[in-house]
């Protein structure tokens, strides 16, 4: 069973430009979530999409945005890119939206913002 | 604010001795944890959970506990392999609100040949 997919998996851009993330679930997960890791903060949660709907949201300023396709694929956009930004974007996809599931990471997108 | 906390930014065990890996929590309604681990340039990979129905999960050489009163979680290690060298961190989420999980700054785990 393939795993988790994210492209791509580097990307440099410049301050003030869009970026777009892709993120393919493992097959027959129905939950997408993306998370932002940055150096000494962990992760950090930015949204959950169930069924083409965004379920849950974190503390995130609203130029990060994200949608969910029919076939459970994801895209998160991040727009007027700021250099803060610069960070490991990691998708994860679970069973369940509801009860106990763990969530299955992909190897990430590192973004650089210049 | 940060809910779930790992105050041992890193940890060094001989190989063939205990690993033990601490996590506090503020949250009491936090009711599923988990522990994930990560090597560089990889995403987090799954370890194990424990609901906070229980006290106690164990899964080959990981065992997790969790003391609610105290809302801490432990994860150990036996025996400890040079393999198991990675950053560990552990999850908390609350059931019913979906697959938001509160992340720790994690624990990077040194194993010694």
């Amino acid at each position: 069973k393939a795993g988790v997919t994210q492209t791509p998996r580097y990307l440099i851009k410049t301050r003030g430009q869009q970026v777009t993330l892709s993120c393919s679930p493992i097959s027959g997960h129905r939950s997408v979530s993306w998370y932002q890791q940055t150096p000494g903060q962990g992760l950090q949660f930015l949204f959950e999409y169930f069924s083409e709907t965004q379920r849950n949201k974190g503390n995130f300023p609203g130029r990060f945005s994200g949608r969910q396709f029919s076939n459970s694929r994801s895209e998160m956009n991040v727009s007027t890119l700021e250099l803060g930004d610069s960070a490991l974007y990691l998708c994860a996809s679970s069973l369940r939206h509801y009860l106990n599931t763990e969530a299955f990471f992909g190897q990430g997108t590192r973004l650089t913002v210049v | 604010d940060q809910q779930v906390k790992q105050n041992s930014p890193s940890l060094s065990v001989q190989e063939g001795r205990i690993s033990i890996l601490n996590c506090d929590y503020t949250n009491s309604m936090f009711d599923y944890f988990l522990w994930y681990k990560k090597y560089p340039a990889e995403g987090p990979t799954f370890l194990i959970s424990i609901s906070s129905i229980k006290d106690k999960n164990e899964d080959g050489r990981f065992t997790v506990f969790l003391n609610k009163s105290a809302k801490h979680l432990s994860l150990h290690i036996v025996p400890s392999q040079p393999g198991d060298s990675a950053v560990y961190f552990c999850a908390a989420s609350l059931t019913n609100t979906g697959n938001q999980f509160y992340f720790g700054t994690g624990t990077s785990l040194t194993v010694i040949p």
